[in-house]
């Protein structure tokens, strides 16, 4: 497809329970973007890939919380022992950081999680 | 480090009335600066961005916005809303190459018949 997809669009877990969220980024672009958006808030930054770069992880907010980018594409979230504050929509976006910079963020439909 | 305020979280206009919806940044360098908006139950879609060619930048669906440096401003506007310009708009910064993107916390536009 042409735009970010994210897997899968709605997740019901319960508390405790790890989960995994996926994103498929636009083909060829070098960057990624994780962020958590709560009910009537914000995007909150949780992690970003850039090409080959080490990840900036500042955004995480726990240790229970990883994601990895495998061969430069495809990204997978993970949440350990996933809390009720966990409950969010969960987004994605790739960049094709363009040389100078300054390029726009594709985000794809998100991933809803509920915590039960 | 890069900060942005949208200083409503909430507007409230009629059809066919102007809209301004207000940000600050915050930043070190020169950013780019973006708009985004988020209708009900669907993903972020860019309105516009400003990468230091043109002080006014044109968007989709008839907005626009105005880059004043020394106001630290880049606020929202349209000349004449539309009952489907009812969403969620967040306005975005960026240092640049690399650098993260950061989101305010977002202004509800809301559109009275």
């Amino acid at each position: 497809g042409a735009g970010v997809s994210q897997s899968p669009s709605n997740k019901v877990t319960e508390k405790g329970k790890d989960v995994e969220l996926r994103c498929d980024p636009i083909s060829g672009h070098t960057a990624l973007y994780w962020y958590r958006q709560s009910l009537g808030q914000g995007l909150e930054f949780l992690i970003y890939f850039q090409g080959n770069s080490a990840p900036d992880k500042s955004g995480l907010p726990s240790d229970r919380f990883s994601a990895e980018r495998t061969g430069g594409s495809v990204s997978t979230l993970t949440i350990q022992r996933t809390q009720q504050e966990d409950s969010a929509v969960y987004l994605c976006a790739s960049s094709p950081i363009q040389m100078g910079g300054r390029d726009i963020q594709y985000f794809g439909a998100g991933t809803r999680l509920s915590v039960l | 480090a890069q900060s942005v305020t949208q200083l409503d979280s909430h507007v409230s206009v009629s059809e066919g009335t102007p809209v301004l919806l207000r940000c600050n940044y915050s930043s070190s360098y020169s950013p780019s600066l973006f708009w985004y908006v988020q209708h009900p139950n669907k993903g972020l879609q860019l309105l516009l961005k400003y990468t230091s060619a043109a002080t006014l930048v044109k968007g989709i669906n008839g907005f626009e916005a105005e880059f004043k440096k020394s106001e630290t401003s880049f606020h929202l506007t349209k000349p004449s809303a539309h009952m489907s310009d009812a969403a969620e708009y967040f306005c975005v910064v960026s240092e640049g190459y690399g650098q993260n993107f950061v989101f305010g916390p977002g202004t509800r536009l809301s559109v009275l018949p």
